[in-house]
């Protein structure tokens, strides 16, 4: 089991490109999550998906779109980017099946400069 | 709006000792999970241990225990026997309960940033 995985693990944008976050877990999870992390703070919901075709804002979505084609694949996609979109970007999933924790697990991180 | 706070920006521990890393939420909410997660500097997310408002019991996993008080609104996490692998930044999450849409997000105080002295 590899987990959560994100790809790539860093990237550096100019303001106005575009680019995707790549992120895949092989757990079975119906729930997935993007979150991001600013400097000094704690993580906040992006977007979530909780399973293939359905997809909801979270706190901060101005900026990005998703889809969930799959159970196993959840990309977030930055169009236009902009220097506030400088942060470390996280995926995560979870499980809602009878007899899980419902503990959310997380990707490494994509590290994102917006310059 | 549920709100969780870390008060402690930074802590510091000496090896094999005792440390204690609070967090305080608010909520009008009866029924809701607690995490705590550790950040070392590879940035990967790590549960640490989790609490369920409805258990009285403390949460412990190993060397971390949990003092979670309810009335308080208080859950602190606490590290025995401290070491060296144990630096990291620490998360204190909420996350209401029950399941189903944003209602299953995390929500995260800012973190205590925790050195470990040899």
């Amino acid at each position: 089991n590899a987990g959560v995985t994100q790809t790539p693990k860093f990237r550096i944008l100019k303001i106005g490109q575009s680019m995707t976050l790549q992120c895949t877990q092989d757990m079975n999870h119906n729930y997935m999550y993007w979150y991001r992390q600013d400097p000094g703070m704690g993580l906040k919901l992006i977007y979530y998906s909780v399973g293939a075709g359905i997809t909801d804002k979270g706190e901060v979505p101005n900026g990005y779109n998703v889809s969930r084609s799959t159970t196993e694949d959840f990309p977030l996609r930055l169009e236009l980017a902009a220097p506030s979109q400088t942060s470390v970007y996280f995926c995560a999933s979870s499980s809602t099946s009878t007899g899980t924790t419902d503990t959310q697990y997380f990707g490494p991180g994509t590290r994102l400069t917006v310059l | 709006a549920q709100t969780v706070t870390q008060s402690q920006p930074e802590m510091s521990v000496q090896e094999a000792e005792t440390v204690t890393l609070s967090c305080t939420y608010d909520t009008s909410e009866s029924d809701y999970y607690l995490f705590w997660y550790k950040q070392p500097p590879s940035r990967q997310m790590i549960l640490v241990i989790r609490q369920e408002a409805y258990k009285q019991q403390n949460a412990t996993e190993n060397r971390f225990s949990v003092n979670f008080q309810k009335a308080a609104k208080s859950f602190s996490l606490k590290i025995s026997d401290s070491q060296l692998g144990d630096a990291a930044m620490y998360f204190c999450a909420y996350r209401s309960a029950p399941w189903g849409g944003a209602t299953n997000k995390l929500i995260f105080g800012t973190g205590t940033l925790l050195a470990v002295q040899p």
